[in-house]
């Protein structure tokens, strides 16, 4: 069975950083693209960011590009998301997602405020 | 970007109804189109991909097709579990984008 489990969200100040890890299971960590897509309280979803495979590449919006990193670790299958100079309008759930969208993680909130 | 306009953006039917959602691409996507499903306080729940591919495990009451730049979810007749928010996604190029969502509700 695929899971997808995300960890280290929480409250932040605005201008702080935070790491979002996202543990995956029941499938071969290292064949898939992943992705973080999120969603602010009572809004829609926005994608944030996206990784090859092996981690060589990576896709980000405008609007977190520069201040969140994506990364990998396939011997630990885990997912990351490296958020600096957070800002209000980050506040949301991350999910963590499988290659194009086939299976999500149950999401962990992000909120920024002082 | 493409930009990915869905409507309508809230609708109310009655159980057992037909009912149809739709999303208008601002640029040629051919099908790299999904839909998804999410219930409140729930991950999203991905139903349909490539267009018209039904995702493992939905109910084949849903089903979806393609006519030009316009992409439809059907529901062929409407159960009380499918009461949910609909969302349609663009994955052909960078930036991925969503739909801004269908609220499906019981009349």
């Amino acid at each position: 069975e695929v899971q997808l489990v995300e960890t280290g969200g929480g409250l932040v100040q605005p201008g702080r950083s935070l790491k979002l890890s996202c543990v995956a299971s029941g499938f071969t960590f290292n064949n898939y693209w992943m992705s973080w897509t999120r969603q602010a309280p009572g809004k829609g979803l926005e994608w944030v960011a996206s990784i090859t495979n092996s981690g060589g590449s990576t896709y980000y919006p405008d609007s977190v590009k520069g201040r969140f990193t994506i990364s990998r670790d396939n011997a630990q299958n885990t997912l990351y998301l490296q958020m600096n100079s957070l800002r209000s309008e980050d506040t949301a759930t991350y999910y963590c997602t499988r290659d194009y969208y086939s299976y999500w993680g149950q999401g962990v909130m992000v909120t920024v405020s002082s | 970007d493409i930009q990915m306009t869905q409507s309508p953006s809230s609708m109310s039917a009655s159980l057992g109804d037909r009912v149809t959602i739709t999303c208008r691409a601002s640029q040629d996507i051919g099908n790299y189109l999904s839909w998804f499903q999410q219930k409140p306080g729930k991950s999203p729940r991905r139903m349909i991909y490539g267009a018209t591919n039904l995702a493992a495990g939905v109910p084949s009451r849903f089903s979806g097709s393609r006519s030009g730049s316009d992409y439809s979810l059907t529901i062929s007749s409407l159960e009380s579990e499918d009461m949910a928010i609909y969302y349609c996604l663009q994955s052909i190029q960078y930036p991925r984008t969503f739909g801004g969502g269908t609220k499906l509700e019981l009349k």
